[in-house]
């Protein structure tokens, strides 16, 4: 079964960094590409970029560009996506998805940034 | 402001149809194919509808999708209390900074 496995719930403040992960299995995992996708409390989906396992090549929204950064680890399987400084506003549930066109969807790891 | 355009809200009796547009511009479905994510409360979203018409295997065919032009439509039938939830469109932006890009949601209350 193809999955992707995202790493769990983290409360953090204002200032600190933090890094999540995304584990692929049940397919070949540099293969396909992995989008991140933010989803603020009540709110829409957004669409975050995008990271090419096999050679981390990144594609980042203007709007998130600076403010995040991409990687992936091929020999695990997994992606990650980190902040050097948090902020309230980056309080989201943040997801991982195969492909540009999303077929496989991540559990969503809930990140919430307060004092 | 989303790059794509969903209404905010529909709504249906149980086994009627409904319509959920997704409009956008040259830019993006005038030139790209649509996919279409059902998120239920609570859960992450899940694909129904990508390649503008296809349907991964698991999706019942009351799901279907179309596009014209620089629009496009996802449809539902024989409406199911279990369709109730959040529908988005999405494609690909080949603008000054190409990505994706989402409409903004479609809740869907069956009445």
């Amino acid at each position: 079964e193809v999955q992707l496995v995202q790493s769990g719930t983290e409360i953090k403040k204002p200032g600190e960094s933090l890094k999540i992960s995304c584990k692929g299995s049940g397919y070949t995992f540099h293969n396909h590409y992995i989008t991140w996708v933010r989803q603020m409390p009540g709110k829409g989906l957004e669409w975050m970029g995008i990271i090419y396992p096999d050679d981390s090549e990144v594609t980042y929204s203007p709007s998130f560009r600076g403010q995040v950064t991409f990687s992936v680890d091929k020999s695990i399987s997994t992606a990650y996506l980190q902040w050097t400084s948090l902020k309230a506003s980056d309080t989201a549930i943040y997801y991982c998805a195969r492909r540009h066109f999303m077929d496989v969807w991540g559990n969503g790891t809930s990140v919430t940034v307060s004092s | 402001q989303s790059v794509l355009t969903q209404p905010p809200s529909v709504s249906a009796a149980p086994g009627r149809k409904v319509t959920i547009s997704c409009s956008g511009s040259s830019s993006n479905i005038g030139n790209n194919p649509v996919s279409w994510y059902q998120q239920l409360p609570g859960t992450a979203p899940k694909l129904l509808i990508y390649d503008s018409n296809k349907r991964p295997s698991g999706i019942p065919d009351r799901f279907s999708g179309s596009k014209s032009g620089t629009s496009a439509t996802l449809d539902i039938t024989g409406l199911q209390n279990g369709d109730e939830a959040d529908y988005f469109c999405a494609t690909w932006d080949n603008s000054l900074s190409p990505g994706g890009v989402f409409g903004g949601g479609t809740k869907l209350t069956v009445l």
